[in-house]
């Protein structure tokens, strides 16, 4: 089956910014959407189609995927950004969508 | 404006059948370029995906789960129902259910319910 890997943590002083990763065998063959969970909330999707941002979403969040990595970039990171990154993708081979580990992002 | 919600039993003792509900509005169940998902996340741990079910009734389930999963549609009641054999203690989990849009090349989950959460124990 189709493993997704995602670093457990991230930490990132604010205004500066945060780069989470999402690894998997070609994973820049697939589509990479990525999700936001705060604490007791529902996940949200902040980047879908690899890059493309839902309306609402700020402009400080992008996605870029290319090789065996897909990353999630967040500029001038604010304290309400402090949350679960979860990227997901839909394994052809197995019809299984596939969510990463997850990534908890602390605004030091 | 686009709405999930869950809804189901909170306890289910073990070998019992989970029977779960997702109630959408805002959206037709019958629009080719949607479907609903359902996605659950046992406490602590990572969001996992369990199956979904497109305007044509096509159905795909998790692998590892695929034998203890049933999911179905209603279009006149915009419901969506999952029904999952065989209960454990680690099936406790909060179970989400949540809209697919469908684009050109891909599909993504864009507005996910609240959830519900689900203990198993007798």
């Amino acid at each position: 089956s189709y493993v997704l890997t995602q670093p457990p943590s991230v930490s990132v002083a604010p205004g500066k910014t945060a780069r989470i990763t999402c690894g998997g065998n070609n994973i820049g063959s697939k589509s990479v959407h990525w999700y936001q969970q705060k604490p007791g909330q529902a996940p949200v999707l902040v980047i879908y189609y690899d890059s493309d941002r839902p309306s609402g979403i700020p402009e400080r969040f992008s996605g870029s995927n290319s090789g065996n990595t897909a990353t999630l970039t967040i500029s001038r990171v604010e304290a309400g950004d402090e949350a679960d990154y979860y990227c997901q993708v839909w394994d052809s081979s197995s019809d299984d969508v596939v969510f990463g580990g997850g990534t908890k992002l602390t605004v030091l | 404006q686009v709405t999930l919600k869950e809804s189901g039993p909170v306890l289910v003792k073990p070998t019992e059948t989970l029977t779960l509900t997702c109630t959408v509005s805002g959206f037709s169940l019958s629009n080719a370029r949607m479907g609903v998902s359902w996605i659950r996340q046992p406490p602590g741990k990572a969001l996992e995906w369990l199956a979904h079910i497109f305007s044509n009734d096509e159905k795909s389930y998790s692998t590892s789960l695929k034998s203890r999963l049933t999911i179905s549609k209603d279009t006149s009641k915009s419901q969506v129902v999952l029904t999952m054999t065989n209960m454990d203690p680690v099936d406790t989990a909060t179970y989400y259910c949540a809209r697919i849009a469908r684009g050109d090349g891909y599909n993504t989950m864009d507005v996910w319910g609240k959830g519900t959460t689900v203990t198993v124990s007798s």
